[in-house]
């Protein structure tokens, strides 16, 4: 059974600085990973989405990668600002019904 | 505008009841999705729904039912066989890889 892992489950960084967050998984035939951000008490948005033949996706400011041998990913944020504190989750896909979410990485960016 | 409507956004339930949380979308999928989420834990899939009429559960579907009579509606119930039913809920559809999600429902016990 697949299991998601993030670290750290919380982050505070100064405005501007430059961020990694990690997702982990154990089952490394993954269909896909994806990454979410939640603001408190809403719903999940879609950041980024990495097929299983992909290396990265860029967005913006973010840029997420994957390394299925490692069963690793992360999400890069450049220059961070205040309106990108929210909590970020990854999913690893097995199919399009057997998605398994880490439990987030909760992120603040002080002005 | 298009999206997922989820209501009530706060709900309460009372020892033994049932209570139904609804979760509407006007984005034409046909898949959907309910998962509840946990402070602390990732998203855990209740049931989801391929197509109009047809459901299958997910990892957590004791003490929930649902039902699919139409495309944009995916009613959940908590039944009182829920035992430990406060948590956020989640609703989401799918189109080709991605998911789409409501912004939850906050289900706490009295």
């Amino acid at each position: 059974k697949q299991e998601v892992t993030q670290i750290p489950a919380a982050l505070s960084v100064p405005e501007g600085e430059n961020l990694v967050l990690n997702c982990s998984f154990t089952d490394s035939a993954i269909y896909n990973l994806q990454w979410f951000r939640q603001d408190p008490g809403k719903g999940l948005t879609s950041l980024l989405l990495i097929q299983s033949s992909q290396r990265e996706q860029t967005s913006g400011r973010l840029n997420a990668s994957l390394d299925k041998s490692s069963g690793r990913s992360t999400l890069y944020i450049a220059a961070s600002q205040p309106g990108d504190s929210a909590t970020y989750l990854c999913a690893a896909a097995n199919n399009n019904n057997d998605m398994r979410f880490g439990a987030g990485t909760r992120l603040t960016v002080k002005p | 505008d298009g999206g997922i409507t989820q209501s009530p956004k706060y709900l309460f339930r009372k020892e033994g009841q049932n209570v139904t949380l609804s979760c509407e979308q006007n984005l034409n999928h046909d898949a959907m999705y309910w998962y509840r989420q946990d402070p602390g834990q990732g998203l855990r899939l209740i049931y989801y729904s391929q197509i109009v009429n047809d459901f299958q559960k997910g990892d957590i579907a004791e003490g929930y039912s649902v039902s699919r009579e139409k495309k944009e509606s995916f009613p959940l119930t908590v039944t009182s066989a829920q035992k430990n039913p406060t948590a956020f809920y989640l609703c989401a559809s799918r189109r080709s890889e991605k998911l789409f999600f409501g912004s939850g429902t906050q289900l706490s016990v009295l």
